[in-house]
C-alpha cells in the first residue's frame, strides 16, 4: 500500500479469511525486505523478512512474496484473527553492506471484522 | 530480556525547554537507532549508532542531539524544539549493522508534544 495524504489505506477482512497486503518499492537494488506490524500505542513488531535472492518465504500463518521484476512485495496472512488488526509496514534496506538504513513504506491498516 | 525500554512514555515540553528521551536494551545489541513517527505516517530514520559511534545522521536539525553513553543506552537530547517536532519517537536496536541482515527490535516509543 502507499500512503495517501493523511489517510492510511485500509483493508477490511472477515475473521478467518486470508489477507493480502501489498507494497511497492522503488529501489531495484534493495537487498533485504521486512514486514512490521504496529498496533495502537506500540512500536513496530517484526513479522517476517526476505532477502532479494529469494521470491517466497513462509512463517507461521504468514507468507511474504517478492517480485523483483515489478518491484512488488506482498504479505499474506492466513486465517486472519482479531489480533491481526494493526498497521502493517513494509521496510527495505537499500544495501546491506552500507549499514542498516532501514526505510519504511507507507503502511496499510488491517481491520478484522468478527 | 528481549525488550527495548523507552522513557518517558509521554513528554510535554515548551519550545524553550531542554529535555531528554532515554532508551535501554540488554540484548547485547551493538547498533541502536532513533526514528521519528508522525500520525498515520511510517517511521522515519533519524540516527544510527554502531558500536557506540554515530554512523548515520539523516540530516536531522541540531536541536536534536543523540548520545550513546554505552552499548546499552541511547539518549536523544531535545532543545529549542518546534511544535512540528511533536511526534512519536521510536528507539530500536539490532545485533549489528554491516554483517548482514539484522532485524530491528523497537521500543514502544516516547510520545512528545511541543507547545
Amino acid at each position: 500500500g502507499e500512503n495517501v495524504g493523511l489517510h492510511l489505506p485500509t483493508l477490511s477482512v472477515q475473521e478467518g479469511d486470508n489477507s493480502i497486503i501489498n507494497c511497492a518499492y522503488s529501489n531495484s537494488a534493495s537487498d533485504y525486505f521486512i514486514w512490521y506490524k504496529q498496533e495502537s500505542g506500540k512500536g513496530p513488531q517484526f513479522i517476517i523478512d526476505i532477502r532479494s535472492n529469494m521470491d517466497k518465504r513462509q512463517g507461521q500463518r504468514v507468507t511474504v512474496l517478492l517480485n523483483k521484476t515489478v518491484k512488488h512485495l506482498s504479505l499474506q496472512i492466513a486465517a486472519t484473527q482479531p489480533g491481526d488488526s494493526a498497521v502493517y509496514f513494509c521496510a527495505e534496506i537499500p544495501h546491506l553492506a552500507a549499514g542498516n538504513k532501514l526505510t519504511f513504506g507507507g503502511g496499510t491498516r488491517v481491520l478484522v471484522k468478527p | 530480556d528481549t525488550e527495548v525500554t523507552q522513557t518517558p512514555k509521554h513528554l510535554v515540553m515548551g519550545m524553550t525547554n531542554k529535555k531528554s528521551l532515554k532508551c535501554e536494551q540488554h540484548m547485547g545489541h551493538r547498533a541502536m537507532y532513533w526514528y521519528k513517527q508522525k500520525a498515520k505516517k511510517p517511521p522515519e530514520l533519524m540516527f544510527v549508532y554502531s558500536y557506540e559511534k554515530l554512523s548515520i545522521n539523516e540530516s536531522v536539525p541540531s536541536r536534536f542531539s543523540p548520545e550513546c553513553p554505552n552499548s546499552s543506552l541511547l539518549n536523544l537530547h531535545l532543545h529549542a524544539l518546534q511544535p512540528e517536532d511533536s511526534a512519536l519517537y521510536l528507539c530500536a536496536s539490532s545485533q549489528g549493522t554491516v554483517s548482514g541482515a539484522n532485524v530491528l527490535t523497537f521500543g514502544a516509543g516516547s510520545r512528545l508534544t511541543v507547545l
